[in-house]
């Protein structure tokens, strides 16, 4: 099973600020996916990346996916208390999984009013 | 409904006790998926099912552990003689299945406490 890790583990900010999390493997994923999780919910995805340095725009949130397809990135921009989650990145298991998904560990963030 | 559904949605145990978790995925949804998450972590793969087959149950942390999905809709996740390691958010997900990378739809969990 190919392993994700995520940095930083906890992020407190102000509303307006911008920032960066951080997802990373040694091992090379097919396509890497972002979910962000609710206190009492299930995760929910915001995207799915699956080319070597593609770079996709959701309103304020930009993502990246590394060149080599073992990191991807997460950027906020002018941060809201609504983003306050928990960020987690997934990928597939093994390079053969189509769903079988791994994730890492999450970025707790918490946007401050 | 238009989501996945879980219940119940909290579960206390004493240790020792057998429980059910029960999923109702979205209606059509050929593939459905547990995992289980601990405090503060991510999600971890548990099993999974096209249909009623379970093609995947390498996650299942030990025998106690039993999925099924008979009729290839709802499933029901089994723990027998609960401990309190056990204790975790047990999430359900389902999705359209038979491409890769298609998306799961997660349900809000049931966070089972074996005390």
């Amino acid at each position: 099973t190919q392993l994700l890790e995520q940095s930083p583990q906890f992020l407190s900010i102000q509303e307006g600020e911008n920032l960066t999390v951080y997802c990373n493997s040694s091992s090379v994923f097919s396509s890497l996916q972002w979910y962000r999780q609710e206190p009492g919910e299930g995760p929910v995805l915001l995207v799915t990346v699956v080319t070597g340095g593609e770079v996709k725009k959701l309103k304020r949130l930009t993502f990246q996916f590394g060149d080599a397809r073992k990191d991807s990135s997460l950027h906020i921009t002018a941060a809201q208390p609504g983003d306050t989650g928990l960020y987690l990145c997934a990928g597939p298991r093994t390079p053969l999984a189509g769903q079988n998904f791994v994730f890492g560990p999450g970025t707790r963030l918490s946007v401050l009013p | 409904g238009a989501g996945v559904s879980q219940s119940p949605r909290y579960k206390v145990a004493k240790r020792g006790q057998d429980v059910a978790l029960r999923c109702d995925p979205i209606s059509g949804h050929v593939s459905l998926f547990w995992y289980q998450q601990a405090l503060g972590q991510g999600p971890e793969f548990l099993t999974y099912f096209q249909n009623e087959a379970q093609l995947d149950k390498s996650g299942l942390p030990s025998d106690r552990f039993f999925a099924e999905r008979p009729e290839g809709s709802v499933s029901t996740l089994k723990i027998q003689r609960t401990q309190q390691e056990d204790s975790a958010v047990y999430l359900c997900a389902s999705s359209l299945g038979g491409l890769a990378g298609a998306e799961q739809y997660f349900g809000p969990g049931t966070r089972l406490t074996v005390t």
